[in-house]
């Protein structure tokens, strides 16, 4: 089955340290995008990439860091430097531009 | 700069009541529009879409039809189910970009 996988659905960090949340896509898409998601509120965009290799900071890339080796897999690092991490944060795939973008089932990382 | 505004939820029907879910919107040229459901705990998945004016996107029992004129794109349901209850979203792309913009969510609480 073609989808998005994101992993682990719930990740716990202590202050100060890095963590890295994993997005796959088995779609063949090009384009893939990470969003951070706070109570009651819409989704804001951290990072996106259009290809391999390429990646562009979104609205909130302030204090995350990614990476695009390969056109599968866009793994997203909240740093310590990011001062409020604790989030929903949703991974997406699309085609190209402005064509429809799938979603992840989520990670919901809590800061201790 | 383009965005999306929902009203705000909660919205809460009885079962088999008439939904309506207001959204409009400002861009600058022809956005595609959708609205996207998340159920508790999950990410985003695809409601429906519309890439022009005077599309309909229907799918599940619920519709929405993108209005140039008045910007708009309502989301209706003739009868909904306590299995409705969720978080709606409604958002837009411009067709010369990669960003999907979001409204802030309505919740919807649909009571047996």
């Amino acid at each position: 089955d073609g989808g998005i996988t994101q992993s682990p659905k719930y990740l716990f960090r202590k202050e100060g340290q890095n963590v890295t949340l994993s997005c796959e896509q088995n779609l063949n898409h090009d384009a893939m995008y990470w969003y951070r998601q706070d109570p009651g509120q819409g989704l804001r965009l951290i990072y996106y990439s259009q290809i391999v290799n390429d990646f562009q900071k979104g609205d909130i890339a302030e204090g995350y860091s990614v990476s695009r080796e390969k056109k599968e897999s866009f793994p997203l690092t909240v740093t310590s430097a990011q001062k409020n991490p604790t989030a929903f944060y949703l991974c997406a795939s699309s085609t190209g531009l402005a064509d429809t973008q799938y979603f992840g089932p989520g990670t919901r990382l809590t800061v201790l | 700069g383009d965005s999306v505004t929902q009203m705000e939820g909660p919205v809460t029907l009885s079962e088999e009541a008439f939904l309506t879910i207001n959204c409009t919107y400002t861009a600058t040229g022809y956005p595609s529009l959708f609205w996207y459901v998340q159920y508790p705990g999950e990410g985003l998945q695809l409601l429906l879409k519309a890439t022009k004016a005077d599309d309909k996107g229907s799918n599940k029992g619920f519709e929405a039809t993108y209005r140039k004129e008045t910007t708009s794109f309502h989301l209706e349901k003739g009868s909904v189910q306590v299995s409705d209850s969720a978080v709606y979203f409604c958002a837009l792309s411009e067709k010369s970009s990669y960003k999907l913009i979001f409204g802030s969510g309505t919740r919807l609480l649909v009571r047996p």
